[in-house]
């Protein structure tokens, strides 16, 4: 199955700035997925990107809050904008290949 | 119709043990129903799977049963260890048309030397 690398691992950021998360997968997948997930909770689709076309976002999550970036079959991008303390959370990216695989998520926090 | 219900919330259970986490899940067109298995500070990583044209599969230590008149599988670990220790969460997908994952709450597994 693909491997996911995904980073930063970890950040603690100001609020209102911006932080943009970087998912690279090790082959071509045609569907990426972007999650949240509180600690100690399930995990929360934010959107689903496919190369190629605009992401479709969950209901909650909207785009200018959240914009992704797909530009090839091998990498995604998600940009958390003006953020909150609300904002602190684990991110986590995944691909679908043969199964649906996970990055090892980022841990947000916002201060 | 998108939901799965998973439970219990958390399980102790002694090395050895059998723990069993159950799920049921509404909407009958699914047809892919993974389970992931998640250490803290990690992704979730893909245990096993099962599709419905079958009641059960085995691999390793892990297996699913999967009853589809009742829209229930669940997860059994043979021979539990101290390293099993970690959440575990249950999930469901359309995946012939390559829709997302529905994932269930979790399950907090202890397993206790």
């Amino acid at each position: 199955s693909a491997v996911i690398s995904q980073k930063p691992s970890r950040d603690i950021c100001q609020r209102g700035t911006s932080l943009t998360i970087q998912c690279q997968v090790d082959s071509q997948v045609t569907m990426m997925f972007w999650y949240r997930q509180q600690p100690g909770q399930s995990l929360t689709l934010i959107a689903t990107a496919n190369q190629g076309s605009e992401a479709t976002y969950e209901s909650g999550f909207v785009i200018d809050k959240f914009p992704i970036s797909r530009p090839n079959l091998t990498f995604s991008t998600l940009t958390v904008s003006n953020m909150s303390p609300e904002d602190s959370s684990i991110y986590l990216c995944s691909a679908r290949d043969s199964g649906y695989t996970f990055g090892s998520g980022t841990r947000l926090t916002v201060v | 119709q998108q939901q799965v219900k998973q439970s219990p919330q958390s399980l102790i259970v002694q090395k050895g043990g059998i723990p069993i986490i159950n799920c049921a899940y509404e909407n009958t067109a699914f047809d892919y129903f993974p389970w992931y298995q998640q250490f803290p500070g990690k992704g979730p990583a893909l245990l096993i799977a099962i599709r419905p044209d079958v009641s059960e599969k085995k691999e390793g230590r892990f297996t699913i049963s999967f009853n589809k008149s009742a829209k229930q599988f669940s997860l059994h670990i043979m021979d539990s260890q101290p390293g099993d220790s970690a959440t575990y969460f249950c999930a469901a997908s359309k995946e012939t048309s390559g829709s997302r994952l529905t994932f269930g709450e979790g399950t907090q597994l202890t397993v206790n030397p």
